[in-house]
C-alpha cells in the first residue's frame, strides 16, 4: 500500500542544520516532494526530486534519496527562526491515475534563536 | 501574480447545515484537487478533478461533493455538514496530475457544531 512517516517534531537552534526524515512504502514513486506550512498560511512547495536521482541541492535544501531504503531527507543548512514551519513530505506515483499526492504527517520545526 | 484562491478562509457552521467553500485558480491549469488536514494524519485527498466535467473520488470523498464547470473554478460542497469534518482544508491545482508543481490555496478552516 501507499504511506508515507515522518517524526513529528525536531527541535534545533540557529545556525544549525536541520535534517528532517521521510520514509515512504510504494516503490513505484516517480516524484517524492517537500512542502513547507507555515501557521495560518497554505502549502509551499520547497523542492521535489524525481525518482531517478540520488540527490538535489538548492541554496540551503538539500534532499538525499535513498531509493533502495526508500527514504528521503531534508537538511537545512544554517537553519533560521524563520524556518520554523511543519514540513511535509510527498510523493506521486506512476502506479496511480489519480494524480493523488500522499503526505506524510508532517514534521514541526522548531528553531530556536 | 499565480494563485489558488479559496473562501471562505475560516467557517463555523451547524450540523447539517448546506455550505460550499470556493476554490479557483488563475494559471489555466487542468488539475484540480482537495485536501483536508486532520492532525497527526497529514493531507488527505477528498476529489480531484483532470479537466471541465471530469471529477473523481480521492480516498476519502464521503459526504462531500464538488463540481468543475469551468476550468479555473473546483467548488467544495458538503450537503448536510457533520462534525467529524470538522478539519482544514486545502484546495490545489497544478498543470496536469504528474504534480511537478503543486499550488495551494491559504486553506479553509471548518468548524461544524
Amino acid at each position: 500500500g501507499e504511506d508515507v512517516e515522518q517524526s513529528l517534531f525536531l527541535s534545533v537552534r540557529e545556525g544549525d542544520s536541520s535534517v528532517i526524515n521521510c520514509t515512504y512504502t510504494d516503490s513505484s514513486s516517480t516524484y517524492l516532494y517537500w512542502y513547507k506550512q507555515e501557521p495560518g498560511a497554505g502549502l509551499q512547495l520547497l523542492t521535489y526530486i524525481f525518482s531517478n536521482m540520488d540527490m538535489k541541492q538548492d541554496q540551503r535544501l538539500t534532499v538525499l534519496l535513498n531509493k533502495k531504503d526508500k527514504h528521503l531527507s531534508l537538511r537545512i543548512a544554517d537553519t533560521q527562526t524563520g524556518d520554523s514551519a511543519i514540513y511535509f513530505c510527498a510523493e506521486s506515483t506512476s502506479s496511480s491515475n489519480t494524480g493523488k499526492l500522499i503526505f506524510g504527517q508532517g514534521t514541526t520545526l522548531q528553531v530556536k534563536p | 501574480e499565480a494563485q489558488v484562491t479559496q473562501n471562505p478562509r475560516y467557517l463555523i457552521t451547524v450540523t447539517g447545515k448546506k455550505l460550499t467553500v470556493t476554490c479557483s485558480q488563475n494559471m489555466n491549469h487542468e488539475y484540480m484537487s482537495w485536501y483536508r488536514q486532520d492532525p497527526g494524519l497529514g493531507l488527505r485527498q477528498i476529489y480531484y478533478s483532470m479537466n471541465v466535467e471530469v471529477t473523481d473520488k480521492g480516498d476519502v470523498p464521503e459526504g462531500y461533493k464538488v463540481s468543475r464547470k469551468e476550468k479555473r473554478n473546483f467548488p467544495l460542497i458538503l450537503e448536510s455538514p457533520s462534525p467529524n469534518q470538522t478539519s482544514l482544508y486545502f484546495c490545489a491545482s497544478s498543470y496536469n496530475r504528474r504534480n511537478t508543481e503543486a499550488f495551494f490555496g491559504q486553506g479553509t478552516r471548518l468548524t461544524v457544531v
